[in-house]
């Protein structure tokens, strides 16, 4: 059973346009969620990362923001170029060791 | 510094047939990681090893073994390839302690197994 989820296998956004990303999971014991970013024929690259204490991050044009009862994180990227377009996964690390990841979602953005 | 690299990039196996998966990282991290991505499902944990010396199994073990050689480097085994074991392999590092939590990814070794 999935622990982490992400709904929407693909995305697609004008550029300029605020790209959302969103991301389920059902363990309440993760200690930090992760954004990664790969490109075909690569391997993913991170992006960025929250701390479950924590319900908003930001690092230049993404933030994520972690809504802890809903157990919902999502992934803001503003303004969206077309260089954003790849495979976003989002992961969650359990006792600071393993990772669980979602299975992506494509994005898309349209010049 | 060339981070975490993979060998080899590609292979086709039969049915039956056995060979390992190299990775080496270069940054001193103490967790290694090996992962298989498969379309629409995202990245999915095989074993990992916390430090030199243990390993432990992710979410889908069967049919890999895997040797923590030292702490640079982690291999993974298939001891008898299946059709299933069809995929794109990813070996990742991780430092453990503080900062983003983040792992830095190989560039994966794409396995086809006829």
């Amino acid at each position: 059973d999935q622990q982490v989820k992400q709904n929407s296998p693909s995305l697609s956004v004008q550029e300029g346009r605020i790209s959302i990303l969103n991301c389920d999971y059902t363990n309440s014991m993760f200690d930090y969620f992760l954004w990664y970013k790969k490109y075909p024929a690569e391997g993913p690259t991170f992006l960025i990362s929250i701390s479950s204490i924590k319900d908003k991050n930001e690092d230049g044009r993404f933030t994520v923001f972690l809504n802890k009862s809903a157990k919902h994180l999502s992934l803001h990227i503003v303004p969206s170029q077309p260089g954003d377009s790849a495979v976003y996964f989002c992961a969650a690390l359990y006792n600071f060791n393993k990772f669980y990841f979602g299975s992506g979602t494509k994005l898309n953005v349209k010049p | 510094n060339a981070g975490v690299t993979q060998t080899p990039k590609f292979q086709v196996l039969k049915t039956g047939q056995s060979m390992t998966l190299q990775c080496a990282q270069d940054m001193n991290h103490n967790s290694m990681y090996w992962y298989r991505q498969d379309p629409g499902m995202g990245l999915r944990l095989i074993y990992y090893s916390a430090s030199e010396g243990t390993t432990d199994k992710g979410e889908v073990p069967n049919g890999y073994n895997v040797s923590r050689l030292n702490k640079r480097e982690f291999s993974l085994r298939l001891e008898s390839a299946a059709p299933s074991q069809t995929s794109v392999y990813f070996c990742a590092s991780h430092p453990i302690a503080g900062g983003t939590y983040e792992q830095y990814f190989g560039p994966g070794t794409r396995l086809t197994v006829t």
